[in-house]
């Protein structure tokens, strides 16, 4: 099993550019999450996906998109970048279980210029 | 909302014990996780305690709650150079497929 994987690690835009960051997990998990990590600000929530086919907005979606491909892929698409998304971000998948917990990708590290 | 707190940093040195705070204002809180996070890596998941249990141990890890208090310690027995790292508490009241709050991490720094 490959867990959850992210592509790409690092991507470097221009302001107003737009890229869409991938997440995949082989866990069958139910839920899918995307995180953005800033220093001192821990793990913010941008946008969930509790099952295939719905998706929900987290702590700080402005500016953000996300697609529910299918039940091992969840993108999230930035539209037009701007400076204020430098950031890691991360992507988490998680089962059903009330003891389950969540499974992290290795992180994007995004710079917009 | 939820708010989950943890000081941002704490230095010890090897072979000492590290104690790692987090405070957090849930009170339906039933899950309370501690992750760990490497340089340039992910967070994995160290240990996990509920709402109903004090205290539980995992090697060199003890975990403490104080439900009264809502306080949630992580202890670090021989604290080794191999744990440097950020060290990230979460809740949720639900399980870990519903929404998680997560502190903003402490990073520990172990001096040889």
């Amino acid at each position: 099993n490959a867990g959850v994987t992210q592509t790409p690690k690092f991507q470097v835009l221009k302001t107003g550019q737009s890229m869409t960051l991938q997440c995949a997990q082989d866990m069958n998990h139910n839920s899918m999450y995307w995180y953005r990590q800033d220093p001192g600000m821990g793990l913010r929530l941008i946008y969930y996906s509790a099952s295939e086919g719905t998706t929900d907005k987290g702590e700080v979606p402005n500016g953000y998109n996300v697609s529910r491909l299918n039940k091992r892929e969840f993108s999230l698409r930035l539209e037009s970048a701007a400076p204020s998304q430098t950031s890691v971000y991360f992507c988490a998948s998680t089962g059903r279980g009330a003891t389950d917990t969540q499974y992290f990708g290795p992180g994007t590290r995004l710079t917009v210029l | 909302g939820e708010d989950v707190e943890q000081s941002l940093f704490l230095s010890v040195r090897e072979g000492d014990s590290s104690v790692i705070n987090c405070t957090y204002t849930d009170s339906s809180s039933t899950y309370l996780y501690w992750y760990k996070q490497e340089p340039g890596a992910g967070l994995q998941l160290l240990t996990y305690i509920f709402s109903n249990m004090d205290m539980k141990q995992d090697q060199r890890l003890t975990v403490l709650l104080n439900k009264k208090d809502k306080h949630l310690s992580l202890r670090i027995a021989d604290t080794q150079t191999g744990d440097s790292a950020i060290y990230f508490c979460a809740e949720t009241p639900s399980g870990g497929y519903q929404k998680v709050t997560f502190g903003t991490g402490t990073k520990l720094q172990v001096i040889p």
